[in-house]
């Protein structure tokens, strides 16, 4: 099946410090989200982002299909980003809109 | 708009009980539901797939008659872990599309955190 790896796995910035989250998946895609899941486990929509490029506010993505990779990039961070960034893909010839899920990036921002 | 709700958030069971957990789109109707598990400081794993008014489809290694899921309306989708075990304790998360065919997001809801004692 599909493989999603995220880097880096882990990642400590200093309060106002931008930064670029990696997502690489082994196989073309039809879909692809970028959440942030909060310290209580809630997962928060970012962007939908099959392809191109989105903003919003400090976060912007952007993902070439073509080359098997998506980017999120934060910038000037405050602590209330700090919590986990996932990218999830939804694998073509899947028969649903399933998503199968990238291994995460553990993010601390320092006050 | 789009929001999914779960209940209960957390629940403590004793072992080989069984326990159920609703998943419910609020504002929208969800052709499509998603389930899964989330062990500590891991990822999520999809688990099934259900769609309204049909039988689920269960992920490789995912036991059916141990996860039975329910999607009976199109705003709620259930989970039953039957005969829970303590490996079974994990944080179970639902996920609900807003539209059917074309491309489309997941919703997801808040989580419950499942522990059997």
């Amino acid at each position: 099946g599909i493989q999603v790896e995220q880097s880096p796995p882990d990642l400590i910035l200093q309060e106002g410090a931008n930064s670029t989250l990696r997502c690489n998946f082994s196989d073309s895609v039809n879909n692809l989200q970028w959440f942030h899941q909060n310290p209580w486990g809630q997962l928060i929509n970012l962007f939908y982002i099959p392809s191109g490029t989105k903003q919003n506010g400090r976060l912007s993505a952007t993902t070439v299909a073509t080359e098997r990779y998506s980017l999120l990039y934060i910038s000037s961070s405050q602590t209330t980003d700090s919590g986990v960034y996932f990218c999830a893909v939804g694998p073509p010839r899947s028969g649903t809109y399933k998503y199968i899920f990238g291994t995460g990036t553990r993010l601390k921002v320092l006050a | 708009g789009a929001v999914v709700s779960q209940h209960p958030s957390w629940v403590i069971c004793k072992s080989g009980t069984s326990v159920k957990i609703e998943c419910r789109s609020l504002d929208f109707q969800a052709t499509t539901m998603f389930w899964y598990r989330q062990f500590p400081k891991q990822s999520l794993m999809l688990m099934a797939t259900s769609n309204e008014g049909s039988k689920a489809t269960y992920e490789q290694g995912v036991e059916k008659d141990k996860f039975l899921i329910n999607h009976a309306s199109l705003t709620l989708s259930t989970l039953t872990v039957t005969s829970a075990h303590p490996e079974d304790s994990s944080f179970y998360i639902c996920s609900a599309s807003l539209l059917a065919g074309g491309p489309i997001e997941q919703y997801f809801g808040p989580g419950t955190r499942l522990t059997v004692t």
